[in-house]
């Protein structure tokens, strides 16, 4: 089956930097993604992993380990509007050419303090 | 100028009757999806098609059956609706590669209220 397992919550200062970390069990894996959600809208892209390494894109970076079922996200100098559902997504290719899908983690609830 | 566009809104209807959501995307994509995120903001997948194909069905019950008449359009209906249906249905879109990067792009969701 599939597991994905997140902190449910975190809290941080802003100006701060906070990692929130993902750890997966899945088969068919092909790709770590991590999306955005504030309360009451869609879910939104933030950053994409297929190799080991860090990825940074201003103020986000994510890394991932595939030996380790384990990748983290960065937020550095936070802000306010950063306090949303970050939720950590593994796209599954089960069979090649055959579709994707993308497995969800239960999400972490960063609430950003003044 | 919507990429992905899911209708309605909001949908609030008695347990027993039978209901849909439109889904449609401008993106160009040739996979959709259909996920559910409950109360504790789960998100889980339940169907996704490639050009039209089913490709996934994630032990979802059989009153939902998903529609796709296109690759820009994915509908779910849902027979007999229980309170358990109660939740906000997320349709969403990506391309289908085995390499690089295919974001999903997500609608605005359906808050369905069953009551």
């Amino acid at each position: 089956g599939q597991n994905i397992d997140q902190p449910t919550e975190m809290t941080a200062t802003e100006g701060a930097i906070v990692q929130i970390n993902c750890t997966y069990q899945t088969s068919g894996f092909n790709g770590l993604f991590w999306y955005q959600q504030h309360a009451g809208e869609a879910p939104t892209f933030l950053s994409y992993n297929v190799l080991d390494g860090l990825e940074e894109k201003g103020r986000f970076s994510s890394f991932l380990s595939r030996s380790k079922g384990y990748s983290y996200l960065l937020l550095k100098e936070l802000q306010m509007k950063d306090s949303a559902s970050y939720l950590c997504a593994v796209r599954r290719t089960p069979r090649p050419h055959y579709g994707q899908n993308f497995v969800f983690g239960p999400g972490t609830r960063l609430s950003v303090l003044p | 100028d919507t990429a992905v566009s899911q209708t309605p809104k909001y949908l609030v209807t008695q347990m027993g009757n039978d209901k849909s959501i439109k889904c449609e995307q401008n993106l160009g994509h040739d996979t959709m999806y259909w996920y559910k995120q409950d109360s504790k903001k789960f998100l889980k997948i339940m169907f996704s098609y490639n050009n039209k194909e089913l490709i996934i069905n994630e032990t979802v019950p059989n009153r939902f059956s998903p529609k796709s008449p296109d690759k820009a359009h994915l509908n779910l209906h849902i027979n007999s609706l229980e309170l358990g249906d109660s939740a906000v249905y997320f349709c969403a879109s990506s391309l289908f590669k085995l390499r690089g990067n295919t974001e999903a792009f997500f609608g605005q969701g359906t808050r369905l209220t069953v009551v």
